[in-house]
């Protein structure tokens, strides 16, 4: 399938600890947005980036638009123990069309509190 | 406002039944979708629609049917249902015509027999 390469594709890490977490793709992108996923839930949008070199900020969230437009990536500072989730990132205006949006396959972050 | 939301929350089917999951949006979005989730795999997009009375294909169209007669509703059917059609279905909209900064609905958890 059409899909972004996600890494880490999980991460156990210690509370307070701060994650990092990219995306790649070998087509440019126009957009790229991070999503977290709760168990049971849907996705729920964190971040947009709509620019080559965009940096953004959400709390303690920050995600990075790459120079080069094939890349992304997500840092969470000081976790705490409601970060625990499915991270995706997603890719918009590339090869598979404008009105499409292409999913990494995922970052499970585990806490140990 | 309710977002995004689906029904049902969960389905068991036998092998060759129909059924439709429904979706609806109260946002007045544009751009409407189905995905379906599968472990490892993120979200892979079946069907979207930019407005009412137009829908077209995603990545994995096969076997699943849509029509959108309003734009609030976007209902996915299953034609004949096949075990590889077990997954966790998501509906989403946007603003305007464009994918970006999708709303995902709960999901419906379906299995099929």
């Amino acid at each position: 399938g059409q899909q972004l390469n996600q890494s880490p594709q999980s991460m156990f890490i210690q509370e307070g600890e701060d994650v990092s977490m990219n995306c790649t793709s070998s087509s440019i992108f126009n957009t790229w947005l991070w999503y977290k996923q709760d168990p049971g839930e849907g996705p729920v949008l964190l971040i947009a980036l709509y620019k080559a070199g965009e940096l953004t900020s959400n709390g303690r969230l920050t995600a990075q638009f790459g120079i080069t437009r094939k890349d992304s990536f997500l840092n969470i500072s000081a976790s705490i123990p409601s970060d625990v989730g499915i991270y995706f990132c997603a890719g918009h205006g590339g090869p598979w069309g404008a009105q499409k949006l292409v999913f990494g396959q995922g970052t499970r972050l585990t806490i140990n509190p | 406002n309710a977002g995004v939301t689906q029904t049902p929350k969960f389905q068991v089917l036998k092998t060759g039944q129909s059924m439709t999951l429904q979706c609806a949006q109260d946002m007045n979005h544009e751009y409407m979708s189905w995905y379906r989730q599968d472990p490892g795999m993120g979200l892979r997009l079946i069907h979207y629609s930019v407005g009412a009375g137009i829908t077209d294909q995603g990545e994995v169209p096969n076997g699943y049917n849509v029509s959108r007669s309003t734009t609030e509703d976007f209902p996915l059917r299953l034609l004949s249902a096949a075990p590889s059609q077990t997954s966790v279905y998501f509906c989403a909209s946007s603003y305007g015509t464009g994918v970006n900064e999708q709303f995902f609905g709960p999901g419906t958890r379906l299995t099929v027999l």
